[in-house]
């Protein structure tokens, strides 16, 4: 079946640097999602990208969606240590369903 | 307030004895979905309902029922848990298709010794 792959499976990083997690697709997907888990918590919707090439912007957060509509990337500037948990991309399949990524976990070191 | 709810929360069972997971939402949504997560495998489907009466299978439903009699409620029922299917469980609502916007429910820790 359809697969979403993501990486890194975890990323470390000290307060104040950048994290990028990417998100890629063997087929073409109808659209991207993003979501984030905090520790203990459930998956909370971020933001969705439809268009080929999207970009979007929330405050730290960049979200990019691939010309082919293959692939995905979430980047966020100078982390904070309110940005840890996990981050997981969801690509629209051909069944009308998500295709979850396994996610990328995110601890920041203050 | 606009919500997906679970119940129970967390569920510690032995293997055999059957059990329901209750799910439901308020928002009048079309599509339910039950997912399990275990550590390195992500959110893995087990279950999806596109509306009343429609369900179809996931990638993982082996071992796992539901039904969709009501649009409100989609229960997860476990005739014969095992151990393997120790797991953090969430229910999840979207309107329309399955690709819009999800909404999560807090999830259920079953454990089954």
């Amino acid at each position: 079946g359809q697969q979403v792959m993501q990486i890194p499976q975890y990323q470390h990083v000290q307060e104040g640097e950048d994290f990028t997690t990417y998100c890629n697709s063997s087929t073409t997907l109808s659209n991207i999602q993003w979501y984030k888990q905090r520790p203990g918590g459930h998956p909370v919707f971020l933001i969705q990208l439809v268009k080929s090439g999207e970009v979007k912007k929330q405050k730290r957060l960049t979200f990019q969606f691939g010309e082919a509509k293959k692939n995905s990337s979430l980047h966020i500037t100078a982390t904070q240590t309110t940005d840890v948990g996990t981050y997981f991309c969801a690509g629209g399949g051909s069944q009308g369903n998500l295709i979850f990524g396994k996610g990328t976990k995110l601890s920041v070191k203050p | 307030e606009a919500q997906v709810t679970q119940n129970p929360r967390y569920l510690i069972t032995v293997t055999g004895k059957k059990l329901t997971v209750t799910c439901s939402q308020n928002m009048n949504h079309e599509y339910m979905s039950w997912y399990r997560q275990d550590p390195g495998l992500g959110l893995r489907q087990i279950y999806y309902s596109m509306n009343v009466e429609v369900t179809d299978k996931g990638d993982v439903p082996e071992g796992y029922k539901v039904s969709r009699k009501e649009k409100r409620n989609f229960p997860l029922i476990l005739e014969s848990p095992s151990p393997n299917q120790t797991s953090l469980y969430f229910c999840a609502s979207a309107p329309g298709q399955g690709t819009y916007e999800q909404y999560f429910g807090p999830g259920t820790r079953l454990t089954v010794t």
